[in-house]
């Protein structure tokens, strides 16, 4: 069974730029949800889709968007990056919200640096 | 604002020697999980605890979830250098849950030195 996976794994970027990055779930997941993990933040949510909606946002400002296709994949997005941006993105699958206590199955991540 | 507070943030051990991680909060969550995330990687689901004062062991490790639901504890037996990376215990259904799904501490960095 293939795992989560992020594309890219890794990129450069600068000042102003956009920047979007690519998430494939388990085959039959339909929950996706993203994570920015940085040294001094620790792991911070950003948004979580179930069935093309998102049903949960995080505390980031609009310039963090997402969205997910009919096939469960998922996509985000961050407009006129700032050097702060700079982490690594994390996108983990699972059959349905943590609110049943499910697993969360997290890809090896994208990491973006912002110069 | 960081809801879940880890201690400690590092821990450098000899291998064959014990060590606990703590997981603290002042909100109770419904569920907390414990997760490892190796460099280069994403974090693996050790263990997830419900109940008030459950305990969970996954061979070495011991797992407890405190009684009101408001922390959580690692307890590692007899470390091996295998045992190394970042330990992090996420939250669901906190009162002050923001809306995400799990709040997760700032992690516990475990080197295990042979």
């Amino acid at each position: 069974k293939a795992g989560v996976t992020q594309t890219p794994r890794y990129l450069i970027k600068t000042r102003g730029q956009q920047v979007t990055l690519s998430c494939s779930p388990i085959s039959g997941h339909r929950s996706v949800s993203w994570y920015q993990q940085t040294p001094g933040q620790g792991l911070q949510f950003l948004f979580e889709y179930f069935s093309e909606t998102q049903r949960n946002k995080g505390n980031f400002p609009g310039r963090f968007s997402g969205r997910q296709f009919s096939n469960s994949r998922s996509e985000m997005n961050v407009s006129t990056l700032e050097l702060g941006d700079s982490a690594l993105y994390l996108c983990a699958s699972s059959l349905d919200w943590a609110g049943n206590t499910g697993e969360l199955f997290f890809g090896e991540g994208s990491r973006l640096t912002v110069l | 604002t960081q809801l879940l507070e880890q201690s400690p943030q590092f821990l450098s051990i000899q291998e064959g020697e014990n060590l606990t991680v703590y997981c603290n909060s002042s909100s109770v969550f419904s569920s907390l999980q414990w997760y490892r995330q190796e460099p280069g990687e994403g974090p693996v689901l050790l263990v997830t605890v419900v109940t008030g004062g459950e305990v969970k062991k996954l061979k070495r490790l011991t797992f407890q979830f405190g009684d009101a639901r408001k922390d959580s504890s690692l307890h590692i037996t007899a470390a091996q250098p295998g045992d190394t990376g970042l330990y992090l215990c996420a939250g669901e259904g906190g009162f002050y849950n923001q809306g995400g799904k799990l709040i997760f501490g700032q992690g516990t960095e475990l080197s295990v030195k042979p």
